[in-house]
């Protein structure tokens, strides 16, 4: 079955780099993506990546996928203090019409 | 403006009582999901529905119940078999492509007392 793990917590300071990583165990999937959520909001989907692919790049965004650990990462550059959210890693596989979320890393960035 | 909307933003119910949690979508998606958020536990999907009149239980649908009587529409009734009803509830829809991307409401923050 599907399982997507994630840490629970990120700090960083402003204009540094975060990264936040993830963690699936079902070797199908077709998508992954990246989603943000702001206090007492839903969520927004940022990026995705297709599985056949190894990077993605979008202005301040990098999604790096490692398909042989089956692990899943965003970099975020130059970190602002906007950027504080919490962040959900979520996969969805071929002739499943569901989307399996992780836990969500809550990124704190430090002024 | 095309959208999901979920109302109301908080909720107040005694404990005991059924609460019912609306979502709206006009995006013209055929799937919609429920998820329940509490702290440090992530969404965990509480029923979904990929077609007008018919619904699947996700994860966690003890002590709840839906209807997916128009394609607009999933809402979401908690009811008194819920043993612990306080959270933020979601709902979100998509299309029923592989690759989609789903559109989420604000949320709705129920606080059973």
């Amino acid at each position: 079955g599907e399982d997507v793990e994630q840490s629970l917590f990120l700090s960083v300071r402003e204009g540094d780099s975060s990264v936040i990583n993830c963690t699936y165990t079902d070797s199908s999937s077709t998508y992954l993506y990246w989603y943000k959520q702001e206090p007492g909001a839903g969520l927004q989907l940022l990026t995705y990546i297709f599985s056949n692919m190894d990077m993605k790049q979008d202005q301040r965004l990098t999604v790096l996928l490692n398909k042989k650990d089956k692990h899943l990462s965003l970099r975020i550059a130059d970190t602002q203090t906007g950027d504080s959210a919490i962040y959900f890693c979520a996969e969805s596989i071929e002739g499943y019409q569901k989307v399996t979320f992780g836990i969500g890393t809550k990124l704190q960035v430090i002024p | 403006d095309g959208g999901i909307t979920q109302s109301p933003k908080y909720l107040f119910r005694k404990e005991g009582q059924n609460v019912t949690l609306s979502c709206e979508q006009n995006l013209n998606h055929d799937a919609m999901y429920w998820y329940r958020q509490d702290p440090g536990q992530g969404l965990r999907l509480i029923y979904y529905s990929q077609i007008v009149n018919d619904f699947q239980k996700g994860d966690i649908a003890e002590g709840y119940s839906v209807s997916r009587e128009k394609k607009e529409s999933f809402p979401l009734t908690v009811t008194s078999a819920q043993k612990n009803p306080t959270a933020f509830y979601l709902c979100a829809s998509s299309t029923l492509d592989t690759n989609t991307e789903a559109f989420f409401g604000q949320g709705t923050r129920l606080t059973v007392v």
